[in-house]
This record gives structure tokens, C-alpha cells and sequence, in this order.
């Protein structure tokens, strides 16, 4: 059974905090992306990755930054958490480059004091 | 311009009726994706159904399928039979093989509530 993980469902962090969020699939994906789902807004992405190192900015990634160091994990961090990231964070993962679907993380629930 | 627009934010059916889901997109690539994924209150994103641009079919997946009209860029959600599971979230996405980003479009999404 296809599997992306999170670390965590929820989590609570104060203003200024370094913040890292982890995702982990097991499909062998070659791709891996993070979204920000806020309500009314749907998901927006925020960075995704092609492969190991490989980056790009989605189109929200102001204030965050993503690491790539093996295939099947990604994280997500935030500098210097502020309260406007607030925020669902999903993660999600695909495999190569044609309509393939994306497999989706729990999310986590983070909320910044 | 939003890319992908999903007008009805709250929907409601009753058990056992048929409901659809509004999904307008916009694109000039002629070679896109449009995907539906279901979002429980639970949070998990559960993949429904794919049509391709070039398909010459609606797509259908069991109680889904997807009313694709391509010269009015739309790809509306069908559900038959509702049952009190598919309240949830509906998102409609989109990916375009043009921009070569392999990420999704969403849009903002429909709040389906079944009633008994």
C-alpha cells in the first residue's frame, strides 16, 4: 500500500521559531511537492522537487526554504515562523512526468503564536 | 485569472440522488490534466478521478465521473447514488504539460453535505 507520511498531525510553535516539517514516501517517487491549504483558498504550493538536491519555487515561497537529500524524504522549514503561517501543510508525491496522481500525506496542522 | 474556479463553496443532496460538482478551468496549453480528489473532515486527500485533455471519453471511476466539456473548460464532478461518506471537500486540480511544472492547480474547493 502507498504510503506518504508527516511527522506530525499537529504542532504548535512560537513567532521566530525554526521550524521543520517532514515528509516521507515509500512509492520511489522522483517527485515530491508541498502545499499550504487555507480555507477558501484551496491548496497552494509552495516548493516542489524532481529529484534528489533538485528544487523549484512554487507560488508561495516566501519564508520557506525545502531540502531534498534523499528520494524519499522532504522537508519543509521555516526560518523564523510568523502567525500568517498559520496554516494546513500538506505534502504529496508522484511518480515521473506524465498525468500520474498524487499521493498525499496526513498533513500537519501547524499553529504559530 | 484563477486557473481553476469551483463556484459553489456549500452544496447539500440528499441520500441516494445525484450530484454535480462545478469545475471551470483555464488554460492555453493543449495538452493538460484535470484531476478530482475528495478531503474528508478526517484531512487526508483522497484521489478520485483523472481526465485527460485529449481523452475522447468522460472518465468514470464507479459512482464518479466527470462531465468534460472541453470547449467550455469545464470538468464538472458527477456523483450518483450519494451516500452519507461522500460528505467532504472536493478539490478540482489541474496540470499542464506546457509550463513542465508537474505540481497541481487547485481550486478552492466545494463542501458537499449529504443529508439522511
Amino acid at each position: 500500500d502507498v504510503k506518504v507520511t508527516q511527522s506530525s498531525r499537529y504542532l504548535v510553535k512560537r513567532t521566530g521559531e525554526k521550524v521543520f516539517l517532514e515528509c516521507v514516501q515509500d512509492m520511489d517517487h522522483e517527485n515530491m511537492f508541498w502545499y499550504r491549504q487555507d480555507p477558501g483558498l484551496g491548496l497552494r504550493l509552495i516548493y516542489f522537487s524532481y529529484d534528489v538536491k533538485m528544487k523549484e519555487k512554487g507560488d508561495i515561497p516566501e519564508g520557506y526554504s525545502v531540502s531534498r537529500e534523499k528520494k524519499e524524504r522532504f522537508s519543509l522549514i521555516l526560518e523564523s515562523a510568523s502567525t500568517n503561517q498559520t496554516s494546513m501543510y500538506l505534502c504529496a508525491s508522484s511518480r515521473g512526468q506524465d498525468y500520474n496522481e498524487q499521493f498525499f500525506g496526513p498533513g500537519t496542522r501547524l499553529t504559530v503564536l | 485569472a484563477q486557473k481553476i474556479t469551483q463556484t459553489q463553496p456549500g452544496m447539500f443532496v440528499q441520500e441516494k440522488e445525484a450530484v454535480t460538482l462545478d469545475c471551470t478551468y483555464d488554460t492555453s496549453d493543449p495538452s493538460y490534466g484535470l484531476f478530482w480528489y475528495k478531503q474528508p473532515s478526517s484531512g487526508e486527500m483522497i484521489f478520485l478521478i483523472y481526465q485527460g485533455s485529449y481523452d475522447q471519453q468522460n472518465a468514470t471511476e464507479g459512482r464518479y465521473s466527470l462531465n468534460f466539456q472541453k470547449a467550455r473548460k469545464s470538468a464538472n464532478l458527477v456523483i450518483s447514488a450519494s451516500q452519507l461518506g461522500d460528505s467532504a471537500m472536493y478539490f478540482c486540480a489541474m496540470r499542464e504539460r506546457g509550463t513542465g511544472r508537474r505540481a497541481l492547480t487547485f481550486g478552492s474547493g466545494t463542501r458537499l453535505q449529504v443529508q439522511p
